[in-house]
């Protein structure tokens, strides 16, 4: 059990730029989430995979970003034409559990500074 | 929708004593979970204790403890004998038992020093 990886752990990118972000569950978990975390604040939901299926998304997700989980293994989250907005801690999750005790294990996160 | 509110920013407290950290929440469903994680410097959040809105008894793990007060909507942390390696942000975090729920509400945390 290696753990939730995620890559990079830091992007520095310019106003306008695409960016990636990429995610490894642990490998027998069926269910990933992603979460937005900002300065001196809690994390955000972004959005949440089953397998390879997108089940929900936020609000906060909006057309600029996008979220993969081609084969329900890794997943990648997008971000286009960044804004000096989306500089945060981008938080992965994943679980094999349903159900009100869910546990949540989460990776280190990716920190994107947006100048 | 949910809200969860932690009054406390920072604490400080000296190593071996207990500690407790605050959290009220909102919520207009009748069964919810809340969660407490962990977040060290090196960024991941670490589980550290459940409690459900229907347990009739406080949940324990190892050396934390939840104090759960339903009519007051609190659900505080205890951290007995604290240690070096309890330094860390702590976050307060609930979700509806609902079919089809699955996000947690964070609320902004608090830093937990703990002095030798």
């Amino acid at each position: 059990d290696t753990g939730v990886s995620q890559d990079p752990r830091h992007k520095i990118t310019k106003r306008g730029q695409n960016v990636t972000f990429r995610c490894d569950p642990i490998s027998e978990h069926n269910r990933l989430y992603w979460y937005r975390q900002t300065l001196g604040q809690g994390p955000e939901f972004l959005t949440y995979f089953q397998n390879e299926a997108q089940l929900e998304k936020s609000r906060l997700l909006s057309d600029r970003f996008s979220a993969e989980r081609p084969k329900g293994s890794f997943s990648t989250l997008e971000i286009q034409r960044t804004e000096q907005g989306d500089s945060a801690m981008y938080l992965c999750a994943s679980s094999s559990e349903t159900g009100s005790r869910e546990k949540l294990f989460f990776g280190s996160g990716t920190q994107l500074s947006v100048l | 929708a949910q809200k969860i509110t932690q009054t406390q920013p920072g604490m400080f407290v000296q190593e071996k004593e207990a500690v407790t950290l605050d959290c009220t929440y909102d919520t207009s469903d009748q069964s919810y979970g809340l969660f407490w994680y962990k977040q060290p410097s090196s960024g991941e959040m670490i589980f550290l204790i459940y409690q459900g809105s229907y347990d009739e008894q406080n949940a324990t793990e190892g050396r934390y403890s939840l104090n759960f007060q339903k009519a007051r909507k609190s659900a505080n942390l205890v951290i007995s004998a604290s240690q070096l390696g309890d330094s860390a942000m702590y976050f307060c975090a609930m979700k509806p038992i609902i079919q089809g729920a699955q996000k947690l509400v964070f609320g902004q945390g608090t830093r937990l020093t703990i002095n030798p």
